[in-house]
């Protein structure tokens, strides 16, 4: 199994500015990915986390909203950039294990945007 | 986007009860996985359940996998209050990309 921390664990931000979430996967894996979960949702993917190149978004979701890096295979940081209201949710990251398929889970970000 | 739907989208049980939640997809799937997430906390893998496996066990959890119906159930057996949080299925479709699409979810709820 991979086991992932987040940091921060929670936040409360004003709107207009942006917060770096990181994340660090205990081994090297292969995919890395962030999820959004708005209240009372289920998880949406936003993008994928390359290694050593551009993620790849999903649709709805830019880069300039939330510019990803992934420096090497354990670690990741997402952005969210001239935040709103609209943008409390809980950031979630994830890694995949390639021989099993499993994706595991971080404990998530909780982000509140006032 | 969700690549499908969870039902029910929430149920009530006594403590000692089995829960069902059934859980359909759209598209061929690589893998089906199941997680269990409790008040908005990260979520805990449960199971993970191959597109050729028909059925898994895992202590009191036992999943299906239909392919031709796209679908999967999770039963809980013997439930207990602690098995109370929302629970989700999650596909694999990406041609082993391991990009995974939640469910709508399941809000359970075990009364003690």
């Amino acid at each position: 199994s991979a086991v992932i921390s987040q940091k921060p664990s929670r936040d409360i931000c004003q709107r207009g500015t942006s917060l770096t979430i990181q994340c660090q996967v205990d081994s090297q894996v292969t995919m890395m990915f962030w999820y959004r979960q708005q209240p009372g949702q289920s998880l949406t993917l936003i993008a994928t986390a390359n290694q050593g190149s551009e993620a790849t978004y999903e649709s709805g979701f830019v880069i300039d909203k939330f510019p990803i890096s992934r420096p090497n295979l354990t670690f990741s940081t997402l952005t969210v950039s001239n935040m709103s209201p609209e943008d409390s949710s809980i950031y979630l990251c994830s890694a995949g294990l390639a021989d099993k398929g499993t994706q595991y889970f971080g404990p998530g970000t909780r982000l509140l945007v006032l | 986007s969700q690549q499908g739907e969870e039902d029910p989208q929430a149920l009530s049980i006594q403590e000692g009860e089995n829960a069902t939640m059934n859980c359909s997809y759209k598209t061929s799937i690589n893998n089906l996985q199941w997680y269990r997430q409790n008040s908005g906390r990260g979520l805990v893998h449960l199971i993970l359940i191959r597109s050729n496996e028909r059925e898994k066990h895992s202590g009191r959890l036992r999943v299906t996998l239909d392919t031709s119906k796209k679908s999967s159930s999770l039963l809980i057996t013997a439930s207990r209050a602690a098995d109370t949080a929302s629970y989700f299925c999650a596909t694999d479709e990406s041609g082993g990309y391991q990009k995974v699409t939640f469910g709508t979810g399941t809000k359970l709820q075990v009364i003690p």
